[in-house]
This record gives structure tokens, sequence and C-alpha cells, in this order.
């Protein structure tokens, strides 16, 4: 069973806010990653990192920034929240090629 | 990046099998094939991955072609908790090379249930 966690769950949060998205994983898992997946839609990566130090942005442009102080926290950042970033947020982590998915955080900017 | 190609849907009855299939004509000799699943939800979970071999495990059977260019996701037994998006993927290398990979994620196979 994964061990992989995401908090909040739900975030509903006003323009310009900056926000910082959790995910932590118990597993020791060297490589985490960022998906963004709105409604009905293909999950698109937008971070991943293969260990401390390590952070690398993903197939979809976002304005979101990561960070990789410890192996077991991979948070993600916005700045200056705006409803375009309104979204599920889902984090992951691997430690080959089999990843393990969060429950994730849907994001609503007003 | 590495290409599959699924149905957009398919439908079944419950406790019926399922044979969800996947086209990957591009695969290399090295590339497994990984099928995940995402409940409404919910994140995506791990079912299944094979590279040549027929693999079995306690959610699914994965049936690799001879060639490796299909491959189809069984569920033996459907039931209402298996409708989900499901993924066929194969993997791709990072543009910025080395020995790691990434999962690109497509549109899957929305699988409906019916009681």
């Amino acid at each position: 069973e994964a061990d992989i966690y995401q908090t909040p769950r739900y975030l509903v949060i006003g323009t310009g806010k900056k926000i910082t998205l959790e995910c932590s994983q118990t597993m020791g898992h060297d490589k985490m990653y960022w998906y963004q997946q709105d409604p009905g839609m293909e999950l698109h990566l937008i971070h991943y990192s293969y260990g401390v130090n390590s952070t690398e942005k993903g197939d979809l442009s976002s304005e979101s920034t990561v960070s990789r102080i410890r192996t077991e926290h991979f948070p993600l950042t916005l700045e200056s929240a705006r409803p375009s970033h309104t979204s599920q947020y889902l984090c992951a982590s691997s430690r080959e090629e089999t990843q393990y998915f969060g429950p994730g955080t849907r994001l609503l900017v007003l | 990046d590495a290409k599959t190609t699924q149905p957009n849907s398919m439908e079944s009855n419950e406790e019926e099998p399922v044979h969800l299939p996947c086209n990957h004509s591009t695969i290399s000799g090295t590339d497994y094939i990984h099928w995940y699943r995402q409940l409404p939800s919910q994140g995506p979970e791990y079912v299944i991955h094979g590279l040549t071999s027929n693999v079995n495990n306690r959610m699914a059977s994965l049936a690799i072609a001879e060639d490796r260019k299909s491959s189809t996701l069984i569920l033996h037994r459907a039931t209402l908790r298996d409708a989900a998006v499901y993924y066929c993927i194969l993997r791709d290398p990072w543009s910025s090379g080395g020995s790691n990979y990434k999962l690109t994620f497509g549109k899957g196979t929305l699988l409906t249930v019916n009681p």
C-alpha cells in the first residue's frame, strides 16, 4: 500500500493569495512528481524531482514553483493565485517507473 | 512521446470479464507496458505492468502480443467499483536524457460497468 499524502484536500481562496500545496511520502522514494488535471481532462506533468535539491519543469508550463529540501516532502507554491489556476493537483512518487499517487488537492481560486 | 491508442470508452456488465485493448506499435524493446486506472474523484492508481510475458496480479491480468505491438488488460469479473478511466502507458525518456523516464498519461478508456 502506497503512503503518499496531500494537504489540503480542498482549498478555496481569493485571487492574489499565496498558497502552498503539501505533498509527503513515507516510502523513501527519490522521484516525485506534480500533475495538474482539469475535470474530465488528461493529467499533465508540471514538475518533477529526481531527489533532494533536484527539480525540473514538466511538459505543461505552470506558474507554480516547487522545492525538494527533504526526500519525503515536495511542496508546490503559487505566489499569486489566479482563477486560471483552478484545477486538481496530484502528487506522485516512485522508486523506479511505477508511480504512486496521492489523493489530490482540488483548488478553486475566486 | 511514446504513443498508445485506446478506445475512448467501453461498457461492461457486472460480474462479466472485460478486455481493454491498447495498441503501441512504436514500442521499443526495453519499454514496459504500464496500466493505471483513475476512479472518479481520485488520483490514478497502479494496476499492472509487463515487458513480454503475460502478467497476473490480484487486480487484473495483462496479455501482451508476441510482437509487443498491442496488449490487453483483463478484468476477470468486473464490479461496479471497477468503473474508471484506464490508462495504457509506455515510458518516455526525459528530453534531458539520462536514465530517467516519465509516464505520459493520455485520454485513456472510460469503462462503464452496468449492474
